[in-house]
């Protein structure tokens, strides 16, 4: 298995463009998020889905669209970049444990880097 | 109640020496607390958890205290080796919810 895996790794804007970051796992995992990391900080949950068809905000979900049509991707959306989207952004995926004392990992992609000028 | 406080934000030990790395929160709905280390440019991954029907628990040099009424659990890692440097991160969640909060990370050096 492949895993999480994220397109592309690197990418600069202009401010005003619009791109979209690809996830895609294929551990046949229901949740799927996407996180971001500003340099120095923590992980912020900017969306989250429970399953194809469902998507829901997370923490700054303020700028961003995301869709899941399919259960392997989960492709986020910047429409207008700004400065302030400047950062590291994580996919991750898990799957919810048949024993609830089993463990919940979060399996996280390798990340895309945007900056954004 | 939706963060989680972590302390310190840095963290310096001589090898050999233990770390202990301290997280807050304030709800009372969590139930599931993780710990992931993220190494310089690399993805986070999760090193250890715990769930709250248990108080400790211990995987070779690392281990995971919590304390419910309290409100707080921390990690702790024995006999710290180079190799140890890195971000962590505390987490929780509570149970029936899918979303993960996380702590704003502890980087720890560990000084050969």
């Amino acid at each position: 298995n492949a895993g999480v895996t994220q397109t592309p790794k690197f990418r600069i804007l202009k401010i005003g463009q619009s791109m979209t970051l690809q996830c895609t796992q294929d551990m046949n995992h229901n949740y799927m998020y996407w996180y971001r990391q500003d340099p120095g900080m923590g992980l912020k949950l900017i969306y989250y889905s429970v399953g194809a068809g469902i998507t829901d905000k997370g923490e700054v979900p303020n700028g961003y669209n995301v869709s899941r049509s399919t259960t392997e991707d989960f492709p986020l959306r910047l429409e207008l970049a700004a400065p302030s989207q400047t950062s590291v952004y994580f996919c991750a995926s898990s799957f919810p444990p048949a024993d609830r004392l089993a463990q919940e990992t979060q399996y996280f992609g390798p990340g895309t880097r945007l900056l954004v000028l | 109640g939706e963060n989680v406080e972590q302390h310190p934000s840095t963290l310096s030990v001589q090898e050999g020496d233990s770390a202990v790395i301290k997280c807050t929160y304030s709800d009372s709905a969590s139930n599931y607390f993780p710990w992931y280390k993220q190494e310089l440019g690399k993805r986070p991954q999760l090193i250890i958890d715990i769930r709250s029907n248990v108080g400790e628990k211990k995987d070779q040099r690392i281990a995971v205290t919590l304390n419910k009424t309290a409100k707080h659990f921390s990690l702790h890692i024995t006999e710290t080796q180079p190799e140890d440097s890195a971000v962590y991160f505390c987490a929780k969640k509570a149970g029936g919810y899918q979303k993960v909060t996380f702590g704003t990370g502890t980087k720890l050096q560990v000084i050969p």
